[in-house]
């Protein structure tokens, strides 16, 4: 079956301006989430959809935003694009049955942003 | 204050040997751990997990051990194959009752493991 697809996959912006990515989870997952991952942070948590409403949030900027559509597919939205927010942007879903983390999560290969 | 943490950004080991890859984690509510393998150019994908009730499990070559009391879990990977070689990223999970989700793991920064021929 198709994997998680992340588009675009590299982008380039400016400062002050602001991009919107585009997840596709594999069919049948309902929750989706977003990761930042930085060589100096790691992977660092964004937020989760599950049937369109945000389940859970990460400690990043109101900047920061996302949703989820009725067909499981998702954005993230980044305002204000600063420096700093130059990163590999990984949507990640899985089935959301059972307790949490207990279900594999399935990475896109991400969507790499550069802010000039 | 980072949660989960891979003290070793770099490991490298010979084929045929043992690769240990270690996790220390700061949070007591965290009760599901799992290990995800990267390679560049691609997102991480899962290669096993453990729950906070058990103290092993194996799957192939790959063995994972948690010591709560320590905070502690650690990877193993016998024999080592060059085809290991990838970022290797410990990762955490509190209960729903503590903020816990599905699709929301605390990582650590990850450790590189390269398997030399």
């Amino acid at each position: 079956k198709a994997g998680v697809t992340q588009t675009p996959r590299y982008l380039i912006k400016t400062r002050g301006q602001q991009v919107t990515l585009s997840c596709s989870p594999i069919s049948g997952h309902r929750s989706v989430s977003w990761y930042q991952q930085t060589p100096g942070q790691g992977l660092q948590f964004l937020f989760e959809y599950f049937s369109e409403t945000q389940r859970n949030k990460g400690n990043f900027p109101g900047r920061f935003s996302g949703r989820q559509f009725s067909n499981s597919r998702s954005e993230m939205n980044v305002s204000t694009l600063e420096l700093g927010d130059s990163a590999l942007y990984l949507c990640a879903s899985s089935l959301a049955s059972g307790p949490p983390g207990t279900g594999e999560l399935f990475f896109g290969e991400g969507s790499r942003l550069t802010v000039l | 204050d980072q949660q989960v943490k891979q003290n070793s950004p770099s490991l490298s080991v010979q084929e045929g040997r043992i690769s240990i890859l270690n996790c220390d984690y700061t949070n007591s509510m965290f009760d599901y751990f799992l290990w995800y393998k990267k390679y560049p150019a691609e997102g991480p994908t899962f290669l096993i997990s453990i729950s906070s009730i058990k103290d092993k499990n194996e799957d192939g070559r790959f063995t994972v051990f948690l010591n709560k009391s320590a905070k502690h879990l650690s990877l193993h990977i016998v024999p080592s194959q060059p085809g290991d070689s990838a970022v290797y990223f410990c990762a955490a999970s509190a209960g729903m009752n503590y903020g816990g989700s599905q699709g929301n793991l605390i990582f650590g920064k990850g450790t590189k493991l390269s398997v030399k021929p």
